[in-house]
Formats: structure tokens, C-alpha cells, sequence
């Protein structure tokens, strides 16, 4: 089993809203990531948890907020976001650190 | 640095063509490589992966071979159906660093 799973598949939040957005994994994967990806463009990394500590953070603005509860389950909890921040938002994770299992993503709009 | 150069898209082909997508990397080391596609409104998908030099991934009908001395990793597919068309992107793993290429949007006609 390979999967990772995305909640919400849509989302539609004003520019003064938080919400969060939640990903699983149950294939016992050591790291896991966020990804945010443009139309017509390739993923760009956001966040990488190895061991459920936070390892590299790409220089994301902090309307971005990364959580990793346990090592099955990864958020990215959202505020203040902008019209531009609309996009796919993608998880993966990996056992091996080089194979990535991508979820279906979460499709975000800003208003 | 690293990085992977793919082949511009769009390519349209008809059902049963030969696929060849282009893909070259740069990088300091041995990285690992990888063929992602990404369906309509969807999260990408492991396509294959190969690991060395002169390894050859294989699944679906889709094939790449790790060319050390060209820095490449070109797909290929004898036989391409409709269900293929998606976005291919190649990608690369070194040194805790994963690279995408632009990917290659693939149209497959009836």
C-alpha cells in the first residue's frame, strides 16, 4: 500500500481565514512533505519532517505553518494567506528519503 | 547544482505512436532518478525509478534507462493509448535534494 491521503480534495477561504490542511499516511514512511504547486509548473518543496522534526524549511512565508503531530499525520495550517498562495497543495512522504508517494493534493482558492 | 532539463511540451501523438520524452540532469554525485505523471486534477504518481548507472525502470509499458555517460533518463513506450495523455515529470533525488523538471504535457489522439 502506497497511499497518502489529502483532507479537504477543494478548499475556498477568504483572506482572513485559517484553516488547515491535514495529510495520512499509514506505510510507517520516516519523512514527509508539503509541496505547492502552480498550474503548468512542477512542485516546489515547502516543508520536509524527518523524524517528525521539521528539517528543512525552504524560506516559506509564515502565513504557512507546518505540524506534524505524530509520524502518520502531517498539517499546514493557513492564515493570512494572499490571492497568489492559490494553488494545488500536494503531500508526500517517503521511507527511504529518495522515493516520494505524492497524495492527491488539496486544490486551494484565495478570494 | 542540480537540476533536470526535460523536453518542451506540448507533444500529441496518435493512439498506438512511439513515445520518447527527453529528459538530462545535472548534479554533483550519483542521484537517484526518477518518471512521475500527473493525471487531470490529480497528485503526481510514481511512474519508475532507477537507481545507478545502466539501470533500467520499467512499469505500464513505460521504460527509462540511467545513462551516466549522457546524464540522461529518457522515457520511452512503444505503444502509447488515451489513457496516457497526463503530464510526465522527470525528477531527481542528491544529496537530501529533490529537482523536477518543467514536465511534459502528453495528448494521445483516438
Amino acid at each position: 500500500d502506497t497511499e497518502v491521503t489529502q483532507t479537504p480534495k477543494h478548499l475556498v477561504m477568504g483572506m482572513t481565514n485559517k484553516k488547515s490542511l491535514k495529510c495520512e499516511q499509514h506505510m510507517g514512511h520516516r519523512a514527509m512533505y508539503w509541496y505547492k504547486q502552480k498550474a503548468k509548473k512542477p512542485p516546489e518543496l515547502m516543508f520536509v519532517y524527518s523524524y517528525e522534526k521539521l528539517s528543512i524549511n525552504e524560506s516559506v512565508p509564515s502565513r504557512f505553518s507546518p505540524e506534524c503531530p505524530n509520524s502518520s499525520l502531517l498539517n499546514l495550517h493557513l492564515h493570512a494567506l494572499q490571492p497568489e498562495d492559490s494553488a494545488l497543495y500536494l503531500c508526500a512522504s517517503s521511507h527511504d528519503l529518495d522515493t516520494q508517494y505524492f497524495g492527491p493534493g488539496t486544490r486551494l482558492t484565495v478570494l | 547544482g542540480n537540476s533536470v532539463t526535460q523536453m518542451e511540451g506540448p507533444v500529441t501523438l496518435s493512439e498506438e505512436a512511439f513515445l520518447t520524452i527527453n529528459c538530462t540532469y545535472t548534479a554533483t554525485g550519483y542521484p537517484s532518478l526518477f518518471w512521475y505523471v500527473q493525471y487531470p486534477g490529480e497528485g503526481l504518481q510514481l511512474l519508475l525509478k532507477a537507481t545507478k548507472a545502466d539501470d533500467k525502470g520499467s512499469n505500464k509499458g513505460f521504460e527509462a534507462t540511467y545513462r551516466k555517460e549522457t546524464t540522461s533518463f529518457h522515457l520511452e513506450k512503444g505503444s502509447v493509448q488515451v489513457s496516457d495523455s497526463a503530464v510526465y515529470f522527470c525528477a531527481q533525488y542528491n544529496n537530501n535534494d529533490m529537482r523536477f523538471g518543467a514536465g511534459t504535457r502528453l495528448t494521445v489522439k483516438p
